[in-house]
């Protein structure tokens, strides 16, 4: 198995740009989770999804930030427009739905906003 | 307060143990983990205990649970090179799906 798998590795972009990260859950596993780790909030839980619908984005800090799951296979999460904030890295995760343990990351992406 | 307190730094020589503690609030707390994130890397789950536990061991890694003072602690013996990292602790709950509340993370810098 690949693992979870999350693109592109990196981002540099310009404030103002719309940014779209990229993530392929482990097949087999209904629940993905995107996260964002920064040295001053630590590991924050953006959003995540069971069987593609999202469940709880309480964790989506502004309207900028939006995250989908068209399928079993695959999520976006995109920010429109960036801002420097916003630079971090971006976690995807996903697991069985329910399940206690068995929670797999992603290697990230580093955000850059400029 | 956070959640899931832990100090953020942990100095050790190689060859000794470490001992990386972490202390929780929610006492409803139904397993308690602990993650390592490697540079550039996400976090891996190394073990998780469940509450009903008062200890794990698992190779190099021990791991104690206090109950009674809300308190998880990680021991490696035998520390290598290999083993610095940031180190996260978690908790969760049954009737939050489960989904893991984190720690800050210690880092762990093991040196010659």
């Amino acid at each position: 198995d690949a693992g979870v798998i999350q693109s592109p590795r990196h981002e540099v972009t310009e404030m103002g740009q719309e940014v779209t990260l990229r993530c392929k859950p482990i097949s087999g596993h209904n629940s993905l989770f995107w996260y964002r780790q920064t040295m001053m909030r630590g590991l924050e839980l953006l959003i995540y999804f069971n069987n593609n619908v999202p469940i709880d984005d309480s964790g989506m800090p502004e309207d900028r930030f939006s995250a989908k799951m068209p399928n079993a296979s695959f999520s976006t999460l995109k920010i429109q427009p960036s801002e420097p904030r916003d630079s971090a890295v971006y976690f995807c995760a996903s697991r069985h739905q329910d399940r206690a343990y068995g929670y797999t990351f992603g290697s990230g992406t580093r955000l850059t906003v400029v | 307060g956070e959640d899931v307190e832990q100090s953020l730094f942990l100095s050790v020589r190689e060859g000794d143990s470490s001992v990386i503690n972490c202390t929780y609030t929610d006492s409803s707390s139904t397993y308690l983990y602990w993650y390592k994130q490697e540079p550039g890397a996400g976090l891996q789950l190394l073990t998780y205990i469940f509450s009903n536990m008062d200890m794990k061991q698992d190779q190099r890694l021990t791991v104690l649970l206090n109950k009674k003072d809300k308190h998880l602690s990680l021991r490696i013996a035998d520390t290598q090179t290999g083993d610095s990292a940031i180190y996260f602790c978690a908790e969760s709950i049954s009737g939050g799906s489960y989904i893991p509340t984190f720690g800050r993370g210690t880092s762990l810098i093991v040196h010659p």
